[in-house]
């Protein structure tokens, strides 16, 4: 069964801190996704990578960045926490597909990241 | 810009059948998928279009209008557990990148 482990399930930091968010995928997915989600808000996109060492900016990466060392591992870090990155934090694999095929994501069960 | 519009909330009765739409603007189209988050869990895959048309899966099916940039997922013999939010998303850029909506909130009456 396709798993998407995600480091923690609660967080809490100081503002200023900086914060490691782990995730590990055991599918072999090429690629691999970093959200936040907020009420009335979705899912929105923080980082993505397609392949290791690859990374690409989202909609909303200002305070953040992103490391892919090896395929099956993307962490997220927040380089100087503030009180406006509290939120819920969502990792997700999924394979490459060409177009017109379907490339489901699988995520994580989330990361309630609160910063004090 | 690029964006998803979907209700915020809907409401029905268990056994009935209903319709969650979503209309999008984004910039490149792969497909458009759907995904259900039930309270404290992660979303999950419930159904992809790249096509016009129906595709049906047991008590869900999932209609695409490229022309109209619109698609809406349907489900029907509503059960309570049905009661979750419901997520639109389009892939686009390139085939890399999925940019979901707000999320509609669906609650389920006896």
């Amino acid at each position: 069964d396709v798993k998407v482990t995600q480091s923690s399930r609660y967080l809490v930091k100081r503002t200023g801190e900086k914060v490691f968010l782990e995730c590990v995928q055991d599918m072999d997915h090429e690629n691999m996704f970093w959200y936040r989600q907020d009420p009335g808000l979705g899912l929105r996109l923080i980082y993505f990578s397609y392949d290791v060492k690859m990374k690409e900016k989202g909609d909303i990466p200002e305070g953040y960045s992103v490391s892919r060392e090896k395929k099956e591992r993307f962490s997220l870090i927040l380089e100087s926490a503030s009180t406006n990155q509290t939120s819920m934090y969502l990792c997700a694999s999924s394979p490459f597909r060409g177009k017109g095929e379907n490339q489901p994501q699988h995520f994580g069960d989330g990361t309630r990241l609160s910063i004090l | 810009g690029q964006s998803l519009e979907q209700p915020s909330e809907v409401t029905a009765v268990e056994g009935a059948i209903v319709q969650i739409n979503c209309t999008y603007q984004t910039s490149g189209f792969y497909g458009l998928s759907w995904y259900q988050q039930h309270d404290g869990g992660a979303p999950t895959f419930l159904s992809y279009n790249a096509l016009d048309g129906l595709e049906e899966t047991g008590r869900f099916s999932s209609f695409l209008s490229r022309s109209d940039s619109y698609g809406y997922l349907l489900l029907q013999e509503l059960q309570m557990k049905d009661s979750a939010s419901y997520f639109c998303a389009v892939r686009t850029a390139g085939g890399f990148k999925t940019i979901f909506g707000a999320g509609t909130r669906l609650f389920v009456k006896a």
